[in-house]
């Protein structure tokens, strides 16, 4: 079966600190893969989406990026983080596009 | 407007007790939906797809209303692990990589 992993858990970094997010994804191959980002009381908002080894599409224009280095592994990474970047962000993976299956998150706060 | 639309709630009902709500959506050419449910603090789980005949998975049934623009979800012989936020989620299509998420409705089951 296939499962997702994200870590950390929980991250309190600094404004202007740089970020790096992971998450890896077994038991698929080519999967498509996707970070939101919710914050308190919202919706989630799609960020990024591939669907193929170093293929990005952005959604929201921001300070954050993503990269996918290997079939498996997306990342999300920002040089320097501001205050306005909080909030829990998920990982989620989909064989065709719908329906789209979640990591645990990442509860990031600035400070 | 928003893309979709949601009651907050809470909805507080005693266990037993059946409850129904539901979401709005804005783009009368929306193809799939689907309902998720969120625990406090975790990651959104898959809870069923919506057809447009409508659908039942044991005590959960979801209803499509087309010319309304609506779908609904009703949770019959509520637990107390029911307690919960339901994420209603469209797409124009079932080839959409990008979801649109409600905030979410917040279901409270007491004993």
């Amino acid at each position: 079966s296939q499962t997702i992993h994200q870590w950390p858990a929980t991250l309190v970094q600094p404004v202007g600190s740089p970020l790096s997010l992971e998450c890896t994804v077994e038991g698929t191959s080519n999967p498509n893969l996707y970070w939101y980002r919710q914050a308190a009381g919202r919706g989630l908002q799609l960020l990024f989406y591939s669907i193929g080894i170093d293929q990005i599409s952005s959604e929201v224009p921001q300070n954050l990026s993503a990269s996918r280095p290997q079939d498996r592994q997306f990342i999300l990474s920002s040089k320097k983080l501001l205050l306005s970047d909080s909030g829990f962000y998920l990982c989620a993976w989909s064989v065709n596009a719908q329906p789209q299956h979640f990591g645990d998150g990442t509860r990031l706060s600035i400070l | 407007r928003k893309e979709v639309e949601q009651d907050p709630g809470p909805f507080n009902v005693p266990e037993g007790a059946t409850v129904a709500f539901n979401c709005t959506y804005s783009n009368s050419a929306s193809q799939s939906f689907f309902w998720y449910r969120q625990d406090c603090r975790k990651e959104p789980k898959l809870l069923m797809s919506v057809y447009s005949s409508g659908n039942e998975d044991g005590r959960f049934t979801a209803q499509l209303n087309r010319a309304s623009q609506y779908i609904s979800l009703l949770i019959r012989d509520s637990k107390l692990s029911d307690s919960a936020t339901y994420l209603c989620v469209v797409t124009a299509s079932s080839n959409d990589y990008k979801l649109s998420f409600g905030a979410g409705t917040t279901v409270t089951v007491r004993a």
